[in-house]
């Protein structure tokens, strides 16, 4: 069971707009910084958004991050085929042995 | 070229042990803390172990303290990971990562795979 509680799964046809949603408690998501990571098939982990919203160099500005108190969200806009992945969110937690690194179970896009 | 490359993985039986490495180039290794972080096949991503720049602070997840050990060479460039009494839920794909230019994880390496069962 992932600290992060996140949609197994989303889908959303080529073109259109899709948002993952990662819920979490004042401990982790209330007081830190969360990011977003896309993993490919067969391929390690790649930082899609940190610091709640900004995006590292080289990522599209189709991808967005935000956060409302406990919870985040990552959208993508114009989906594309490509972007059919696993989506994870990550942030830090301190309600455990001094500040554990968390992260939300996975969601699976289908790009349809 | 920032690079990680993760080594040591392999199948190993109940309650052995293995040893994990990670050798860094293109940076000052000696600079950064260093991460370890698992995927069980199929599942989701886990946060093993971080280690400082000098080894100062060290952390674990609870799943795995008392059996992991991380450490670092700053002089070789390189993290390890010793683990000892190893489980079937200790079966994964172990990264390497690290926080170079953000304060998440935007280095990973490609992975090492490591299957304990008997």
């Amino acid at each position: 069971q992932s600290v992060l509680t996140q949609p197994p799964s989303v889908s959303a046809a080529p073109g259109q707009k899709v948002t993952i949603s990662c819920s979490g408690s004042s401990s982790n998501i209330g007081n830190n910084y969360v990011s977003w990571y896309q993993q490919l098939p067969g391929t390690a982990p790649k930082l899609l958004i940190y610091d709640n919203n900004k995006r590292p160099s080289g990522i599209p500005d189709r991808f967005s991050g935000s956060k409302s108190g406990t919870s985040a969200t990552l959208g993508i806009t114009g989906l594309q085929t490509g972007d059919e992945a696993d989506y994870y969110c990550g942030t830090w937690d301190s309600s455990l042995s001094a500040l554990d690194v968390v992260f939300g179970g996975g969601t699976k896009l289908t790009v349809l | 070229e920032v690079q990680l490359v993760e080594s040591g993985g392999g199948l190993v039986k109940p309650g052995g042990s293995l040893r994990l490495s990670c050798a860094a180039s293109g940076f000052t290794f000696s600079s950064y803390s260093m991460n370890w972080v698992r995927q069980a096949p199929g599942k989701g991503l886990e946060w093993v172990s971080s280690i400082s720049s000098s080894s100062s602070y060290i952390y674990y997840a609870d799943s795995v303290k008392g059996r992991f050990t991380i450490s670092r060479d700053n002089a070789k460039n390189s993290l390890y990971l010793q683990m000892n009494s190893l489980r079937a839920e200790d079966t994964a794909v172990y990264y390497c990562a690290m926080s170079m230019m953000t304060n998440a994880f935007d280095i990973w390496g490609q992975g090492t795979m490591v299957t304990v069962s008997s």
